[in-house]
C-alpha cells in the first residue's frame, strides 16, 4: 500500500520566515495529496490540497507543490505567524480507494 | 458550520472489554472513516464505510474490529475485546465524495482511548 513521509518531524521558524515541509510517497497510482493542519486540541482540517494533473497550487500564503517523477510534495508557508503554529499532516490517495494514506505528521512552531 | 461529533472524548477500559466510540458524520455527507494514531505515530486508516457497508478496511482492522450505522445519524466503531496496543486517538470522518475522488474529509476531535 501507500506509504507518505514527512520531514522535518519538527520546524521551528521566526516570525515571518518560510517555513517549508516535505513528504514523499512510494505509490505511483496516488493522484491526489491534501494537507491538514492540527492545532493543538483540535481537529485536523483541511488547508490545501492538490491533484496530480498539476505541478503548484497557491493560496494566500500557503502553497503546494508537486513533483510526480521524484514522488515529493511540498507545502510551503511565507511570512509565518504564531497562529501557524501547528502539527501538519500531508496525505495521499489514488483515484478509486477510498483511503488516505496519512504521514507522521511535522510539528510546525513559529517564534514570535 | 456542520461538524462532525465524537463521543466519548476520552475512555479508560479494562484489557478484554469491549468499547464502542461513537460518531455522527456531516449530514448530507455519504463516506464514513475511522483512523487511528497511537502516540508519536502516524494517522492510520483503519476502515471506510459507504451505502451501509464496508468499502474498504486495512490490515489493522481484523476480527476484533467492527462499524455499524445503527441508524440515520451514528456510525459506531467497536472494539470487541480490547488489548494494550489499542490505545491511541481515534478519529472519525466523513466526506461527501471518497477520499479517491478528492472528497475533503471532515474530522472528529477525536476518542482517547486508553487500555489499562
Amino acid at each position: 500500500g501507500e506509504n507518505v513521509e514527512q520531514h522535518p518531524s519538527t520546524l521551528s521558524v521566526q516570525e515571518g520566515d518560510s517555513a517549508v515541509i516535505k513528504c514523499t510517497y512510494s505509490d505511483s497510482a496516488s493522484n491526489y495529496f491534501p494537507w491538514y493542519k492540527q492545532e493543538l486540541g483540535k481537529r485536523p482540517q483541511l488547508i490545501i490540497d492538490i491533484r496530480s494533473n498539476v505541478g503548484e497550487k497557491k493560496d494566500q500564503r500557503i502553497a503546494v507543490t508537486l513533483n510526480k517523477t521524484a514522488k515529493h510534495f511540498s507545502l510551503h508557508i511565507t511570512e509565518t505567524q504564531p497562529e501557524d503554529s501547528a502539527v501538519y499532516f500531508c496525505a495521499a490517495s489514488s483515484r478509486g480507494n477510498n483511503r488516505l494514506a496519512f504521514g507522521k505528521g511535522n510539528q510546525v512552531v513559529v517564534i514570535p | 458550520e456542520p461538524e462532525v461529533t465524537q463521543t466519548p472524548s476520552h475512555q479508560v477500559t479494562q484489557m478484554g472489554q469491549e468499547v464502542i466510540l461513537r460518531c455522527v458524520p456531516i449530514s448530507n455527507h455519504l463516506y464514513f472513516y475511522w483512523y487511528r494514531q497511537i502516540l508519536g505515530q502516524k494517522v492510520e486508516f483503519l476502515v471506510s464505510f459507504y451505502n451501509n457497508e464496508i468499502s474498504e478496511k486495512s490490515e489493522i482492522f481484523d476480527d476484533q474490529f467492527s462499524v455499524e450505522r445503527p441508524d440515520g445519524s451514528n456510525f459506531t466503531l467497536k472494539i470487541r475485546s480490547t488489548k494494550l496496543e489499542d490505545s491511541a486517538m481515534y478519529f472519525c470522518a466523513s466526506s461527501a465524495n471518497g477520499a479517491g475522488a478528492t472528497g475533503e474529509l471532515f474530522f472528529g476531535e477525536g476518542s482517547r482511548l486508553t487500555v489499562l
